[in-house]
């Protein structure tokens, strides 16, 4: 079956850095995404990867490696606003999106 | 970036009525939009892709005559739940693909519909 795996929560200090994990099995890949959802929000699009390495976007950075269905999100100079649920999803071989679900990241001042 | 607006944001109704939740693309045209259910710390669950002017395609468990879908335009779809019961109650969410992006295009979300049932 398809399954996605991710930390249900984590917690950080504002101004460190945090990594979260997301190991994936699916049939097929075309795309791991990565969203941040605030409580009764809707998710809003952080990253997308498909090719392997790094991308960065500014404090958030993604990583993938398709040899080991895996990747990362890295938040750099954490910040309060950064709580939140951060969800990744692959894209399978259908251009279905698989969702993990959710690393409730905790801040702490 | 695109946005994409869901309404309504909040809705309560009894048992047994039925209920639109309406899901726009306000400045670009999405041939495919999907909805999503949500219940509380769980994960987002694809209920149906809707495709502008064919049927709706419903994801294995979804009941067809329950979830109504319509996509009658390109930056409209809506979806009603028909007769309504207390274990329908959950965060509804829309999100819309753009058009240009094609098959791995950025998803755009709607803000969410939740959705009580008395």
């Amino acid at each position: 079956g398809q399954n996605i795996d991710q930390p249900t929560e984590m917690t950080a200090t504002e101004g460190a850095i945090v990594q979260i994990n997301c190991t994936y099995q699916t049939s097929g890949f075309n795309g791991l995404f990565w969203y941040q959802q605030h409580a009764g929000e809707a998710p809003t699009f952080l990253s997308y990867n498909v090719l392997d390495g790094l991308e960065e976007k500014g404090r958030f950075s993604s990583f993938l490696s398709r040899s080991k269905g895996y990747s990362y999100l890295l938040l750099k100079e954490l910040q309060m606003k950064d709580s939140a649920s951060y969800l990744c999803a692959v894209m399978d071989s259908n251009y279905q999106l698989i969702w993990g679900a959710g690393t409730k990241l905790i801040i702490k001042p | 970036g695109a946005v994409v607006s869901q309404h309504p944001s909040w809705v309560i109704c009894k048992s047994g009525t039925s209920v639109k939740i309406e899901c726009r693309s306000l400045d670009f045209q999405a041939t495919t939009m999907f909805w999503y259910r949500q219940f509380p710390k769980q994960s987002l669950m694809l209920m149906a892709t809707s495709n502008e002017g064919s049927k709706a395609t419903y994801e294995q468990g979804v009941e067809k005559d329950k979830f109504l879908i319509n996509h009658a335009s390109l930056t409209l779809s809506t979806l009603t739940v028909t007769s309504a019961h207390p274990e329908d109650s959950s965060f509804y969410i829309c999100s819309a693909r753009h058009q240009a992006g094609g098959d791995t295009g950025e998803l755009f979300f709607g803000e969410g519909s939740r959705l009580t049932v008395l």
